[in-house]
């Protein structure tokens, strides 16, 4: 069965504190792996797409990657207003996007 | 990337009543994606909508209940029929410029809908 898995559910970070988000999956012949942003109230603010493993992807102060397991993203001296969830999902055979429950980031000043 | 709009971007429904949610694109796209974000959840996809043919229902979700329109390609709707209290949701659409050679989804803003 389709599978993804983030870890942890919540981060707590001070501004300037680097940490990394995991998004493990199992997904029956995976296209690419989404990274999105969600904010309190709004629909998903799409990040990065990434398509084979070893593959890097770099915006502001994050950065994804991926393996033939699992995705990392990572966040480089963090702001309050990285504060969100961040939402990973895995596109199957037929387009369809499988989430992960999510990892809430919150960065205090 | 794509500009959606959903209206309304929230409402307030009694027990037994229906509400259409309308979703607009910017550009022309083949597939559109009708999603449910249930509270302190994460998004399950409802159906699929490609325009010129029959909405995909994913399971545990069934037409009658969640009918939805496809009538050109910058516009879908979805009706919440029948509600109950367990529908209070965000109901978000998105699309994907697969059809540009990309298979990246871009969501809407969604509907918050709450069902008393």
């Amino acid at each position: 069965e389709d599978q993804v898995t983030q870890s942890p559910e919540a981060l707590r970070l001070q501004e300037g504190e680097s940490s990394s988000l995991n998004c493990s999956y199992t997904v029956s012949g995976l296209r690419g792996l989404f990274w999105y942003r969600q904010d309190p109230g709004k629909g998903p603010e799409f990040l990065f797409t990434l398509y084979s493993a070893g593959e890097e992807k770099e915006k502001e102060r994050l950065k994804a990657t991926l393996t033939k397991k699992e995705s990392f993203l990572h966040i480089t001296a963090p702001k309050p207003e990285d504060s969100a969830t961040y939402l990973c999902a895995g596109i199957d055979s037929w387009g369809k996007l499988q989430f992960g429950a999510g990892t809430q980031v919150v960065v205090t000043p | 990337s794509a500009v959606i709009s959903q209206k309304p971007s929230r409402d307030i429904c009694q027990r037994g009543t229906s509400l259409t949610i309308q979703c607009q694109v910017d550009s022309q796209v083949t597939m559109m994606f009708w999603y449910r974000q249930q509270p302190g959840q994460s998004l399950t996809l409802i159906a699929t909508a490609n325009q010129g043919s029959e909405a995909t229902y994913e399971s545990g979700f069934v037409i009658d209940k969640f009918p939805i329109s496809r009538p050109n390609l910058t516009f879908s709707t979805l009706t919440v029929s029948n509600m109950s209290p367990e529908d209070s949701s965000i109901y978000l659409c998105s699309v994907t410029l697969g059809d540009r050679g990309s298979y990246e989804q871009y969501f809407g803003p969604g509907t918050r809908l709450t069902v008393t």
